[in-house]
């Protein structure tokens, strides 16, 4: 089984579409979070949930909306796509409140090509 | 601001042989810190972390890694490398404070060469 999962593994679309990420762990984790991993493969953090509520949000675009309908799922969509949001997605999740001492999880990630 | 850099971009190291990948970090306070490997088309897994007590911790897969604080570092460690060490292997630091947030290094991409 897998313990978190990302569809779709690739994504290509046009600038300027709406595209939506789904996440899903099925470690029974309170905590998830998307981090994008760009060309030189530098990971940043964007946002964490921790119980459907939002803890962390970075300085990403308001073009970005994650969504989290219940704890064991965090969506990722993304307005309005520009050039510059090509990237790899990874979703992660981890046990209890989102302090950084709980060991992450990582997804496969999604790889996000805007044209 | 807390920063965490990698000065080696890529390393190819024999098989059978030692490694050592090297991280320093710029905090005041002791951090938490992470080491997390890539493989090619995955996500990242954690191989270690480090938060306080004994400052070689042992992790996944025969790895170590020593925190020196009289240098900032955080090196990666294994003596005996194999194929399936071939990965982007990236060091991570958290300064806790009431805004804390973890930062990654720009990673070390390790080749093992047969």
């Amino acid at each position: 089984d897998t313990a978190v999962s990302q569809t779709p593994k690739y994504l290509v679309t046009q600038m300027g579409n709406d595209k939506s990420i789904k996440c899903e762990q099925n470690l029974g984790h309170d905590t998830m979070y998307w981090y994008k991993q760009d060309s030189k493969k530098f990971l940043k953090i964007m946002f964490s949930y921790n119980n459907k509520e939002l803890i962390i949000n970075e300085t990403v675009p308001n073009r970005f909306s994650p969504k989290s309908p219940d704890k064991a799922h965090l969506n990722l969509h993304i307005n309005s796509l520009e050039l510059g949001d090509s990237a790899v997605y990874f979703c992660a999740s981890s046990q209890g409140t989102g302090g950084w001492t709980d060991t992450q999880y990582f997804g496969p990630g999604t790889r996000l090509t805007v044209l | 601001a807390q920063s965490v850099t990698q000065p080696d971009i890529h390393i190819t190291v024999s098989e059978g042989a030692s490694l050592e990948l090297r991280c320093n970090y710029s905090y005041g306070a002791t951090p938490y810190l992470f080491w997390y490997v890539q493989s090619p088309g995955q996500g990242l897994q954690l191989l270690l972390k480090y938060f306080s007590g004994d400052t070689l911790v042992q992790g996944i897969k025969g790895f170590e890694a020593e925190f020196k604080r009289s240098q900032s570092s955080f090196n990666l460690r294994k003596p005996s490398v194999h194929w399936s060490d071939a990965a982007e292997d990236f060091c991570a630091v958290v300064a806790y404070s009431s805004a804390s947030k973890i930062i990654f290094g720009s990673g070390t991409r390790l080749s093992i060469r047969p």
